[in-house]
């Protein structure tokens, strides 16, 4: 099983709907969390951390289901601009690696 | 603050040439690591170091060499450059938090083409 595992997509959506996105994670250990958002041949940049408690940017919630040992994006409202590749990104404990998932393509159509 | 930069921002080598893409933060971040990107795909790490004098390899370590002599600098050398090591090479840092790790956070990208 991969460390951190997404669906790669795409997912095609129309302007203004909402999309969700799964990302699923193996050692339970880990400790932080987040959602990073890739375009094309740039650099990864932080969306947003995700916290045990869920948390919430604008049009976007993040959620840490630690049981299931899985984190979710929630896009709402989706802007032609919101299309990208989202990753997730799994924090361990102690001093291990970082690891990444291959990132989730979303395309949003007029 | 600078934040993370890398150098050179494009490279084209020859088979069987050495080069050096370099890494710099000044952050004071105790994490850094190399990733690789091809056209399409994920990252995939190369190398990575939870502090300076300490480096542990990724999931595609072969060809590749780092040292990690201070906090600020993380070299990546290329020792006998093949064309499938064209690609897009990032790095990255991050802090400590808690037990784990802050975000991460990039430099813009060296790419690389060998001919």
């Amino acid at each position: 099983r991969k460390e951190v595992e997404q669906d790669p997509g795409p997912f095609n959506v129309p302007e203004g709907a909402t999309v969700a996105f799964n990302c699923t994670y193996s050692n339970s250990a880990s400790q932080s969390f987040f959602w990073y958002r890739q375009d094309c041949r740039k650099e990864p940049k932080l969306l947003m951390s995700v916290y045990s408690s869920g948390n919430e940017d604008g049009r976007f919630t993040a959620q840490l289901n630690r049981a299931s040992q899985y984190i979710s994006l929630l896009i709402r409202d989706s802007k032609l601009s919101d299309s990208a590749t989202y990753l997730c990104v799994v924090g361990p404990g102690g001093y291990q690696k970082v690891t990444f998932g291959t990132g989730t393509k979303l395309q949003v159509i007029p | 603050n600078a934040g993370v930069t890398q150098t050179p921002k494009f490279q084209v080598l020859k088979t069987g040439q050495s080069m050096t893409l370099q890494c710099a933060q000044d952050m004071n971040h105790e994490y850094m690591s190399w990733y690789r990107q091809d056209p399409g795909m994920g990252l995939r790490l190369i190398h990575y170091s939870v502090g300076a004098g300490i480096t542990d390899q990724g999931e595609v370590p072969n060809g590749y060499n780092v040292s990690r002599s201070t906090t600020e600098d993380f070299p990546l050398r290329l020792l006998s450059a093949a064309p499938s090591q064209t690609s897009v090479y990032f790095c990255a840092s991050s802090s400590r938090l808690g037990g784990s790790y802050n975000e991460q956070f990039f430099g813009p990208g060296t790419r690389l083409t060998v001919l």
